[in-house]
C-alpha cells in the first residue's frame, strides 16, 4: 500500500533563517505530488505542485521554493524566513491513474519567531 | 474560477444524530469530489471520493452525494459518535489540470 512520511513534524525557526520541509511517498511511481500551506483561520492554499522529477510548477509568488530531486521526493525550501511563513504544512500525492484521488501527509507546524 | 463553499462552517449535535454536511461549487465541469476529515493538529484523510460521472459513494456511517448540474455535495453522517468530531472538508478536481479548490471546512462536535 502507499503511504506518504512528512518531516520534522513541528518546527520554530528564527526569523531569516532556512527551512527545508521533506515529503517522501512510498509504494507508488511517478505520483503527482503537492504542497500546500494551512494558516490560522484561512484555507487550504496550493503553494506548488510537481508532476515530474524537476518539474515544479508555483501557484503563489512568495518567499518559497520547492524541488523534487528524485521521482518519490519533495522538498519545500526557504533561504531566509518571515513571520508570515508561519502555518501548517502539508505534502499531498495523487497517481496518474483515472481516480485523481488525493492523500495527505501527516503535515509540519512551522512557527516562525 | 472555482468556488467552493462549505456550510455551516461549524456544528454542534449530540451522539447519536444523523447530520448532513453541505458543499457548494460554482463550475459544475469537475472530473472528482472528494471529502476530507481533519483532526486537530492532522493532516487530512481521504474519506469519499465521487467521479463526476457517480451520484453516490458509501462507506460506513457515511454516505456522499452528488449533484454536479446544481453544483452540490451533501456528506451525510448516520449516528454519529463523539469519534466523528472533526472538520471536515470537501474538494473538487477540475476536468482539466491537477489543481483542487478546497471548500473552507465544517468543524463538528458530537457531544456525548
Amino acid at each position: 500500500s502507499q503511504t506518504i512520511h512528512q518531516w520534522p513534524a513541528t518546527l520554530v525557526q528564527p526569523v531569516g533563517s532556512p527551512l527545508s520541509l521533506e515529503c517522501t511517498v512510498e509504494g507508488t511511481s511517478n505520483p503527482n505530488l503537492y504542497w500546500y500551506r494551512q494558516a490560522a483561520g484561512r484555507g487550504l492554499q496550493l503553494l506548488f505542485y510537481s508532476v515530474g522529477i524537476g518539474q515544479i510548477s508555483s501557484e503563489v509568488p512568495q518567499n518559497l521554493s520547492a524541488s523534487r530531486p528524485q521521482d518519490r521526493q519533495f522538498i519545500l525550501s526557504s533561504k531566509k524566513l518571515l513571520l508570515s511563513d508561519s502555518g501548517f504544512y502539508l505534502c499531498a500525492w495523487s497517481g496518474t491513474g483515472l481516480t485523481g484521488e488525493l492523500f495527505f501527509g501527516e503535515g509540519s507546524r512551522l512557527t516562525v519567531l | 474560477k472555482q468556488e467552493v463553499t462549505q456550510i455551516p462552517a461549524a456544528l454542534s449535535v449530540p451522539e447519536g444524530e444523523n447530520l448532513v454536511l453541505n458543499c457548494s461549487f460554482t463550475d459544475s465541469a469537475i472530473y472528482n469530489l472528494q471529502w476530507f476529515r481533519q483532526d486537530p493538529g492532522k493532516g487530512l484523510t481521504s474519506l469519499l471520493l465521487i467521479q463526476s460521472s457517480q451520484r453516490e459513494q458509501t462507506s460506513g456511517r457515511l454516505n456522499a452525494s452528488l449533484d454536479k448540474s446544481s453544483g452540490r455535495s451533501t456528506l451525510y453522517i448516520a449516528a454519529s459518535q463523539p469519534g466523528d468530531s472533526a472538520t471536515y472538508l470537501c474538494a473538487v478536481r477540475p476536468r482539466a489540470g491537477n489543481m483542487l479548490t478546497f471548500g473552507g471546512g465544517t468543524r463538528l462536535m458530537v457531544k456525548p
